[in-house]
Formats: structure tokens, sequence, C-alpha cells
């Protein structure tokens, strides 16, 4: 079973640092998704990452997959409190020779920014 | 456009009670996935449906179940509860089974405690 690590586990910073959280695993995977998911509510989608070495923005955010496909990161530059939150990475296990599957999920780092 | 609906938000039984949750995925969504999300296991895939077939299933025990709808509305039962099964249970859809380019939109979850 292909599993994903995600570091750190907690993180606690003051508003307008920059962090970056990771993802790894020992297996390649074809896809890789980054959710946030705030108390009480689902994850939502943040973005999906597909070829080795892509770089994909979203304001402060910033995804990289890494060039072998086991590794991706998370970086938030000038972190806000509003960034607070549980950060997941999930890869796309595929069912059999289909196109479709199920997402296996990292454990999640939790972010807090403090005012 | 109405988001993933699911109910009761939170649920409380006792040992040994079987339980019903619910869930109504975004209009036109034909797929529906049930997640487990606990402190130590993080996220888990219980199982998908589509198009009223199941067409994933993850690892967990038989009194693990789930059905949908012609309508694409999902339920899923969990019976003889044990403690071990107090969990976020999130639900999520998505326009074709789970694939990169078919993204899964979560509920806000059911909340269950076990006593």
């Amino acid at each position: 079973t292909q599993l994903l690590e995600q570091s750190p586990q907690f993180l606690s910073i003051q508003e307008g640092e920059n962090l970056t959280v990771y993802c790894n695993s020992s297996s390649v995977f074809s896809s890789l998704q980054w959710y946030r998911q705030e108390p009480g509510e689902g994850p939502v989608l943040l973005v999906t990452v597909v070829t080795g070495g892509e770089v994909k923005k979203l304001k402060r955010l910033t995804f990289q997959f890494g060039d072998a496909r086991k590794d991706s990161s998370l970086h938030i530059t000038a972190a806000q409190p509003g960034d607070t939150g549980l950060y997941l990475c999930a890869l796309l296990s595929l069912h059999g020779s289909s196109n479709t599957g199920k997402l296996i999920f990292g454990q999640g780092t939790t972010l807090q920014v403090k005012p | 456009k109405a988001g993933v609906t699911q109910t009761p938000r939170y649920l409380i039984k006792t040992r040994g009670q079987q339980v019903t949750l619910s869930c109504s995925p975004i209009s036109g969504h034909r797929s529906v996935s049930w997640y487990q999300q606990t402190p130590g296991q993080g996220l888990q895939f219980l199982f998908e449906y589509f198009s009223e077939t199941q067409r994933n299933k993850g690892n967990f025990p038989g009194r693990f179940s789930g059905r949908q709808f012609s309508n694409s509305r999902s339920e899923m039962n969990v019976s003889t509860l044990e403690l071990g099964d107090s969990a976020l249970y999130l639900c999520a859809s998505s326009f074709s089974s789970t694939a990169v380019n078919s993204p899964l939109h979560f509920g806000n979850g059911t909340r269950l405690t076990v006593t």
C-alpha cells in the first residue's frame, strides 16, 4: 500500500512568516492533491499536480511536485490567520487498470497562524 | 449551487447500536464517496458508489455498509457500534468516479460519538 508522509505534523507561526509543508511517498504517484480543512468543515481541494517538476501558484500558496513524482511541497508566503487549518496531501490510488480510484491521504499538517 | 449536504451533523450512540448517515451530493454529481476521519488514523476511504453501484471499497469490516439511490443520494450504515467507530464521517461527491479530472467536493461531515 502506498503511503504518504507529511511533515511537520504541527506548525505554529506568527502572522507574516513563511512556511513550507512537505509530503513524501516511497513510490511514484501519478498525481497529487492538496486540501485545506478548517475546523468543523470538510476538506476543500486547493490544487492538483500531475507533471513532475510542476509548480502551481494560488495567491500566496506555491505548490511543487518533485521531479521524480515521489514528493510535493506547499509553501505559504506571508502567512495570515485565515491560513489556519489542517493541510492534507492526497494521492489517487487507481483501481485495477481503470483511471478511477480512491484518495489516500497523508496524516496532515495542522497550521496555526497567530496574529 | 448547493454543496454536499450531510445529515445529521452530530450523533451520539451507545455501543451495540446501529446508525445511518445520509449524504446528498451536488446536483448532477453521480459519484459519492465516504471517508472516516479520526485523530489517530487520519482520513481513510470507506467506499465509493456510482450510479447505485459500489465501485470501490476500503479496508473496513462488514459492519460498515452503504448504498446509493437513483437520485444519487447515499446512505452509510454502521451496525453493532464500537467505541472505536467514534469519528467524523465525511461524504464527497464528484461528477464521475474519483479521478484526476473529477475532483471530490466534501460535505462538512457527521460527527459520531459512541459511548
